[in-house]
């Protein structure tokens, strides 16, 4: 799986957007990028993947360069509910694949 | 929308008991997981699980772990021997088996944990 970098910590203000970088230099041709978020003693939450293409849900959006060395993820209008670790894995679309969870990001939205 | 549950919220142990921590997967998934968090630490991958039996398992998952799906929703992990060292949040996951196209393998969703405390 690929190595993935990302700051340890970002604040955001309360309905701006909120950007989260990730690094992953070393990704494959076949290795997603997953984002998960784990707010404080809860379990990771999934909240979306990508392959090369730009993705969109409910949640957030997935913005990967085009060379595939790294991504953004952007929760649109940050809320206080979204004060959480945010984790960027990469993983090969293989059956039953491990996800690897590094450190992560802890994004703090400030009111 | 539907969830992956598990119980108890939170066990106590004393040292050299065992243990088995439930998990109910989403109904309509078929790849299981356990990961472990011991406190301050990163999510850590223990096993995966298919078509009833072991997929991948980490170092960690060592022969006093074991997994089983006794009955059509249940997903267990029971560590014969408790040691101080396995006081962790445990987590169980699951994912649907097929991939879908260009979004590949299906996301892993996780319940809220198991709080594993070994005395």
């Amino acid at each position: 799986d690929a190595k993935t970098t990302q700051p340890p910590s970002m604040d955001c203000a309360e309905g701006r957007a909120a950007n989260l970088p990730c690094n992953h230099s070393t990704i494959s041709g076949n290795e997603y990028v997953y984002w998960y978020r784990q707010i404080h003693s809860q379990g990771p939450q999934y909240i979306i993947h990508g392959l090369k293409n730009n993705e969109t849900n409910e949640m957030a959006s997935l913005i990967i360069t085009e060379d595939r060395k790294s991504s953004t993820l952007i929760l649109p209008h940050a809320t206080l509910r979204d004060t959480a670790v945010y984790y960027c894995i990469g993983a090969d679309s293989g059956s039953a694949r491990q996800l690897t969870f590094g450190s992560g990001t802890q994004l703090t939205v400030l009111p | 929308e539907p969830e992956v549950t598990q119980t108890p919220s939170h066990q106590v142990t004393q040292m050299g008991q065992e243990v088995i921590l439930r998990c109910v997967p989403i109904s309509n998934h078929l790849y299981f997981y356990w990961y472990r968090q011991i406190l301050g630490q990163k999510v850590e991958f223990l096993v995966s699980f298919y078509n009833n039996e072991i997929s991948e398992k980490s170092e960690i998952f060592d022969d006093q772990f074991s997994v089983e799906r006794p009955d059509g929703s249940n997903f267990t992990l029971k560590i014969r021997s408790t040691k101080l060292e396995d006081s962790a949040m445990y987590f169980c996951a699951s994912s649907e088996a097929r991939s879908k196209g260009r979004y590949g393998n299906q996301p892993q969703h996780f319940g809220d944990g198991t709080r594993l405390s070994i005395l």
